[in-house]
């Protein structure tokens, strides 16, 4: 069965420093990968999303991450994070041909001024 | 662009009242989704929908759960008798151009 796994529960940072954010997945094909964020209240926004073609794919708010086959991996990076970018962070996988998304269990990010 | 509206924002009701959630999704989009979000459970898929038509409904806990869509611009959520465990936040989300957007949710207290 296809999962996602967000082996960090809880990521401290302080602002300006870079960030990763740890995403793997098992599934037998490409699949299409996504990174969602949700701040307190509110719903999961799209950051970024892989379809297939070049594997470093950029998103909103500075962030990026890119695809590994070899790992089966999708790593969310910014470089110099922002105090408002503490929130919750979701990896999810569609698997082609099937409307089905699957979410992991979410990083929680928190950032010291 | 109006985003994935739901409502009620907020719902607390005693156990064993019915309880109706409601979902707008954004206008074009074919498929439509009911999440559930809790701190033990994470976010859980209930139900999907596509062209109206329920595709996978594996995820609905027990009978009392229920979900409609009539029509493109609507879908609705019901859980009659509700329960204190359903407590949670339900989220809806709806596709179509190969990403979900997600509504702001409704928060659900049961007593």
């Amino acid at each position: 069965a296809q999962s996602v796994t967000q082996p960090d529960i809880h990521i401290t940072v302080s602002e300006g420093a870079s960030l990763e954010l740890r995403c793997n997945y098992s599934y037998g094909a490409t699949p299409y990968l996504f990174w969602y964020v949700q701040s307190p209240g509110q719903g999961l926004q799209l950051l970024l999303k892989y379809f297939s073609g070049d594997t470093l794919v950029q998103g909103i708010k500075g962030f990026e991450a890119e695809f590994k086959r070899s790992q089966s991996s999708f790593n969310l990076r910014k470089p110099s994070v922002h105090w408002s970018d503490a929130a919750e962070y979701f990896c999810a996988v569609r698997t082609s041909g099937t409307y089905k998304y699957i979410f992991g269990t979410g990083t929680r990010l928190k950032v010291l001024a | 662009d109006a985003g994935v509206i739901q409502s009620p924002r907020h719902e607390v009701t005693e156990m064993g009242q019915e309880v109706t959630l409601r979902c707008k999704p954004i206008s074009g989009h074919n498929s439509l989704f009911w999440y559930r979000q809790t701190m033990m459970r994470g976010l859980e898929l209930l139900i999907y929908f596509n062209n109206n038509v329920p595709i996978d409904d594996s995820g609905m806990p027990e009978d009392r759960f229920s979900a409609k869509m009539p029509n493109a611009s609507f879908s609705t959520l019901k859980i009659q008798p509700s329960e204190p465990r359903d407590s949670a936040v339900y989220f809806c989300a709806s596709s179509g151009e190969g990403f979900q957007h997600f509504g702001d949710g409704t928060r659900l207290s049961i007593l």
